[in-house]
């Protein structure tokens, strides 16, 4: 069975970068895209980007672009997501999902990582 | 507001048949594979469907969906209390620089 095992909560300041990270058991993480979602309290879904971790090849929502990024270190089965010059709006539980290959589903979700931004 | 659109709300009875409709673009919908996902309350969301109409393993036959030109509907029969939840559209939408965008979200409610 595919798993997907997130870091823990996080509060972080205005300004500052937030790094989560997603463990995969049961499978490679070569195998999958892994995507990255997340959604604000009491609002719907927001994808933020995806890596293809057998080539690092990555994929980001216009919305995020250069506050982003989205690695995949397969030594670790792991990928991370650094969202940087945190503000308010971007408090929200942020998932971690992965899916297959050549096509955009996610069939597999972390259980979600708080991350509040507050001063 | 998103690029997918979808009603807010929908309700049904036990045993009842639902739909959800969820309403794009050529350059979403028209073009590219719908997925739709269950997200129960305090959990993370899960893949209903996928390819606009193929169940994963696990996914009961009472979910079923369907697209027609630039739009896509979820349909589940029988309706159960346990499917109390919120449902979300997804699509790759090629307008800009290619991205997925998910719907609104639709609270389903079983009376």
């Amino acid at each position: 069975e595919v798993q997907l095992v997130q870091s823990g909560a996080e509060v972080k300041k205005p300004g500052a970068t937030v790094k989560i990270a997603c463990k995969i058991s049961g499978n490679s993480l070569s195998a999958y895209f892994i995507h990255w979602v997340r959604q604000a309290p009491g609002k719907g879904l927001e994808w933020m980007g995806l890596v293809d971790p057998a080539d690092s090849d990555t994929l980001y929502g216009e919305r995020f672009q250069g506050r982003l990024i989205i690695t995949a270190d397969t030594s670790k089965e792991t990928a991370y997501m650094d969202l940087s010059s945190l503000r308010s709006e971007d408090t929200a539980i942020y998932y971690c999902a992965a899916g297959s290959v050549g096509d955009y589903s996610m069939g597999h979700w972390g259980q979600g990582t708080l991350v509040t931004v507050s001063s | 507001q998103s690029v997918l659109t979808q009603p807010p709300s929908v309700s049904g009875t036990p045993g009842q048949r639902v739909t959800i409709s969820c309403s794009g673009s050529r350059f979403n919908i028209g073009s590219n594979f719908v997925y739709w996902y269950q997200q129960l309350p305090g959990t993370a969301p899960k893949l209903l469907i996928y390819l606009n109409n193929q169940r994963p393993s696990g996914v009961p036959d009472r979910f079923s969906a369907s697209t027609s030109g630039t739009s896509a509907s979820l349909a589940i029969s029988g309706l159960r209390s346990e499917d109390e939840a919120d449902y979300y559209c997804a699509a790759w939408d090629d307008s800009v620089s290619g991205y997925v965008i998910f719907g609104g979200g639709t609270k389903l409610t079983v009376l």
